[in-house]
């Protein structure tokens, strides 16, 4: 069964402390793999898209990598802020279907 | 243009009103899609449309009636809901139905069933 873990479940940090974020699949065929950030309330907003060939992509502050061989990608967070507060979510994709994670929830704290 | 926009932004209705939601993008994106999310859990897929087709409908109760007028709208007909369908009704958008593309989502609905 196709299936996307996220851990931890949540995560509080303070203010300008990096923090990491883990994903694990067992989806198959993968085609590719993305990282959300969502607010409460909110729609999600695309962070960052692998594919099967990279191993890390970086969009600001956030780093995601991704291990296709263990199926295990990270979100990388750096010097972060309070606007970084929100739900974190792993999508990943096998070329039909999109599989949600649970999400991370992030509070940054001051 | 390069934003999903819903209306709605909150919604409170009886078991027996109909109601609609209403989800509006203007990127030229051929595929749209309704998801339902509840509280702390992802999104759930609701309904793909693309070039103004239904094409996957993911067993969805008949109270749910989704409509593509064109390929710039997308609504959600609201029929004899359930308390238990209380939840953000999220619209998203991407240039074709492919997993390849990323999807834009809407602010979302905050549908709450009385």
């Amino acid at each position: 069964k196709n299936q996307v873990e996220q851990s931890p479940q949540s995560l509080i940090i303070l203010e300008g402390k990096n923090c990491t974020l883990q994903c694990n699949y067992t989806v198959s065929p993968f085609s590719n793999l993305r990282w959300y950030k969502q607010d409460t309330g909110r729609g999600p907003v695309s962070l960052t898209i692998m594919t099967f060939s990279e191993n890390t992509k970086s969009n600001g502050r956030y780093t995601a990598t991704l291990d296709a061989d263990t199926k295990q990608s990270s979100l990388h967070i750096t010097a972060s802020q309070l606007s970084d507060s929100a739900s974190y979510i792993c999508v990943v994709t096998d070329g039909q279907n999109f599989v949600f994670g649970p999400g991370t929830r992030l509070s940054v704290l001051p | 243009d390069t934003e999903v926009t819903q209306t709605p932004k909150h919604l409170v209705m009886g078991m027996t009103n109909k109601k609609s939601l209403k989800c509006e993008q203007h990127m030229g994106h051929r595929a749209m899609y309704w998801y339902k999310q509840k509280a702390k859990k992802p999104p759930e897929l609701m309904f793909v449309y693309s070039y103004e087709k239904l094409s996957i409908n993911e067993s969805v109760p008949s109270r749910f009636s989704p409509e593509c007028p064109n390929s710039s709208l997308l609504n959600l007909h609201l029929h004899a809901l359930q308390p238990e369908d209380s939840a953000l009704y999220l619209c998203a958008s991407s240039p074709e139905w492919d997993p390849r593309d990323t999807q834009y989502f809407g602010p979302g609905t905050r549908l709450t069933v009385l």
